[in-house]
């Protein structure tokens, strides 16, 4: 594998359930980034971690959980979401502070359905 | 803080018509810039990027974009549309010394007709 990859492609899930989105990057990167994208809506970043720590949480709801055991790995933990939280869920990895442009790399997405 | 604007949602070419997609930037110091493309249920794909070396910056598939500080616009262009470039594209800013983070335009998406 290359690159960021995501698991499950497609999930759908009900409002009781609990899943988890899971995130892989084969860069070598150390910064891991969870983005939610909505039709009609702007790219909303959700969180970012650095080096397994999470440096940034944009105001997002407690049903949503992250986890980052190590700095290859990103999870996203599901329960009880919402109608709304129908979206495109993307993972993104990029290299260290001040070693490069801080480009992002992105992965395939995970399509969400909430019903 | 840094913020950038994508002129137009929705931008429709003929196949063999130049593309211009716009974008402006506001920055507090010199910025490092990003241009993006998202095929229909795919992820963001890096087109090119400016990181104040040349100002006309050549990136994948054709593309290239310009960096002009005294407009703060990096527009994206490529001379020939090709029907394979329908996607939607995205704009994005990164102020060195602020951290690895990234601000997204609302994105342009690209339609191209035969």
């Amino acid at each position: 594998e290359t690159g960021v990859t995501q698991t499950p492609r497609h999930l759908v899930m009900g409002m009781t359930n609990k899943k988890s989105l899971k995130c892989e990057q084969h860069l070598g990167h150390n910064a891991m980034y969870w983005y939610k994208q909505s039709a009609k809506k702007p790219l909303e970043l959700m969180f970012v971690y650095n080096f397994k720590e999470q440096t940034e949480n944009n105001s997002v709801p407690s049903r949503f959980s992250p986890e980052c055991p190590n700095s290859s790995h990103l999870f996203l933990h599901l329960h009880t979401l919402q109608p709304e939280d129908s979206a495109l869920y993307l993972c993104a990895s990029s290299p260290p502070q001040g070693t490069s442009s801080y480009e992002q790399y992105f992965g395939p997405g995970t399509r969400l359905t909430v019903t | 803080a840094q913020s950038v604007t994508q002129l137009g949602s929705h931008v429709s070419v003929s196949e063999g018509a130049l593309v211009l997609l716009r974008c402006n930037y506001s920055s507090s110091v010199p910025p490092y810039l990003f241009w993006y493309v998202q095929y229909p249920n795919q992820g963001l794909q890096l087109l090119l990027k400016y990181t104040s070396a040349a100002t006309l910056v050549k990136g994948i598939n054709g593309f290239e974009a310009e960096f002009k500080k005294s407009e703060t616009s990096f527009h994206l262009t490529k001379p020939s549309a090709h029907m394979s470039d329908a996607a939607e594209y995205f704009c994005a800013v990164s102020a060195p010394g602020a951290g690895n983070m990234l601000t997204f335009g609302g994105g342009t998406r690209l339609m191209v007709k035969p």
